[in-house]
């Protein structure tokens, strides 16, 4: 079944505010990654988290392993942040077998 | 940042032809990945390989699938032969151990 699910699936957002997305993870997962895809389809590595919480920039990232989720957050949203977003986490196994969300279309206005 | 490469972006074949993807993968990992992802569904892992050998295989990579990497050169998928349900967008990755993958850009596969 279904590993990883994201939400939401559509997000819009004006320029200057933020939100969070969310994978909730239905088994023990032991890494994620967050992915931003471009407009050419082009996967962009945004975060990779074993645990705890990572910032870059305007984003930041959080995972539970144990409560079996993962975040994203964005603030201050600008229009070139808008594109499909997508987390992908590996089960216990270590051998980079990735289950991915099915992403979420951000879609930043003026 | 590191790039992973992936010849060609698109590829057109007919159907029980054989076809070889290419991947030049970033030059210090040791983790090698194929996913493939049907236009409108998820991104899904076929196969990783590390030291000459496949480690994991999906129950996507069918036994028409093989993987190699001859003398540290390109990472390759080959299907042999192929079939209509092989068009895709098939994504190749790399990586070190225990850290983040690198994915190409895709190749479009479009079996006639």
């Amino acid at each position: 079944g279904d590993q990883v699910e994201q939400s939401p699936s559509a997000l819009s957002l004006h320029e200057g505010t933020g939100s969070a997305l969310r994978c909730n993870f239905t088994t023990t997962m032991r890494a994620v990654q967050w992915f931003r895809k471009n407009s050419r389809g082009s996967l962009i590595n945004l975060f990779y988290l074993a645990s705890g919480t990572k910032e870059n920039g305007r984003l930041k990232s959080a995972f539970d392993s144990k409560e079996r989720y993962s975040t994203l957050h964005i603030r201050d949203a600008q229009l070139e942040d808008s594109g499909t977003y997508f987390c992908a986490a590996e089960a216990g196994t270590n051998t980079g077998k990735l289950t991915f969300g099915d992403g979420t279309v951000l879609t930043v206005k003026p | 940042g590191p790039k992973v490469l992936q010849i060609p972006s698109h590829q057109i074949i007919d159907m029980g032809q054989m076809v070889t993807l290419n991947c030049d993968p970033v030059s210090n990992h040791l983790y090698f990945y194929w996913y493939k992802q049907i236009l409108g569904q998820q991104m899904e892992f076929l196969v990783n390989f590390y030291n000459g050998k496949v480690m994991e295989k999906s129950k996507l990579f069918k036994d028409q699938f093989s993987v190699e990497r001859p003398d540290g050169s390109y990472f390759t998928l080959k299907i042999q032969p192929t079939a209509l349900e092989d068009s895709a967008v098939y994504f190749c990755a790399s990586s070190l151990p225990n850290e983040r993958l690198f994915f190409g850009h895709g190749t479009k596969l479009s079996v006639l």
